[in-house]
């Protein structure tokens, strides 16, 4: 029931471009992201609440693919900010009125001067 | 800052000893999740409240418990504590209603002895 996220790790230069999947085998209400530094609290990044909706925050933009079961992450021009772990976290079909959220195993990326 | 405080920050015990874990929720949130980071597994869903109520519940251990008071701060009592246990244990809020942002507190470092 966990998702899947790839690749688990990826070393960038500041400036490069990332993409980071995340996928379910189950039919999903809804897919969070956050990153989180070593030792420190997940800091919400966005959240995809329908099908094909896709969400920016600054270079920092998302896509939810509903058919697939899929979510990817998109990081372009990245920053020595961008560092860190990133979580997806799903809310499956059936999880009724409860918010719980199911991480994948995360994606540490590093970018590097 | 998140507007969710955890206490304590850090926790050192021995095997078989009890702990207590408290958190507040953001002003205004009535439902708290708890969570469980340790260095192998990502983010672990333990147990959800609403309310003072419990709303789902994850992979939480029998020798854990946890419980939402008038106020909604939360408590969550660890027992019987193993080596593995050792863990970063989050709590997170939200107003109420699923597939909401989830905003996290900076957690509690648990260190089993």
């Amino acid at each position: 029931q966990q998702p899947v996220q790839s690749p688990q790790a990826v070393i960038l230069r500041e400036g490069e471009d990332a993409v980071i999947n995340c996928s379910s085998s189950k039919a999903l209400y809804s897919v969070h992201w956050y990153r989180q530094k070593h030792g420190e609290a997940p800091v919400f990044l966005m959240i995809l609440l329908k099908g094909g909706e896709q969400k920016g925050h600054d270079k920092i933009s998302a896509s939810f693919n509903e058919k697939k079961q899929q979510s990817s992450l998109y990081l372009t021009a990245s920053q020595l900010s961008y560092s860190g772990t990133y979580f997806c976290g799903t809310q499956p079909h059936g999880s009724g009125n409860t918010g719980k959220l199911i991480f994948g195993q995360g994606t540490t990326l590093q970018v590097k001067p | 800052d998140s507007g969710v405080t955890q206490t304590p920050k850090h926790l050192i015990t021995a095997t078989g000893q009890r702990v207590t874990l408290r958190c507040s929720p953001r002003s205004g949130d009535l439902s708290v999740y708890w969570y469980q980071q340790s260095l192998d597994q990502g983010l672990q869903f333990l147990i959800q409240y609403y309310n003072g109520e419990e709303r789902a519940k994850g992979n939480i251990l029998e020798r854990f418990s946890a419980q939402q008071f008038p106020d909604l701060h939360s408590e969550l009592n660890l027992s019987s504590l193993e080596l593995g246990d050792s863990a970063l244990y989050f709590c997170a809020s939200t107003a109420g209603g699923n597939q909401e942002t989830q905003y996290f507190g900076p957690g509690t470092r648990l260190l089993v002895l």
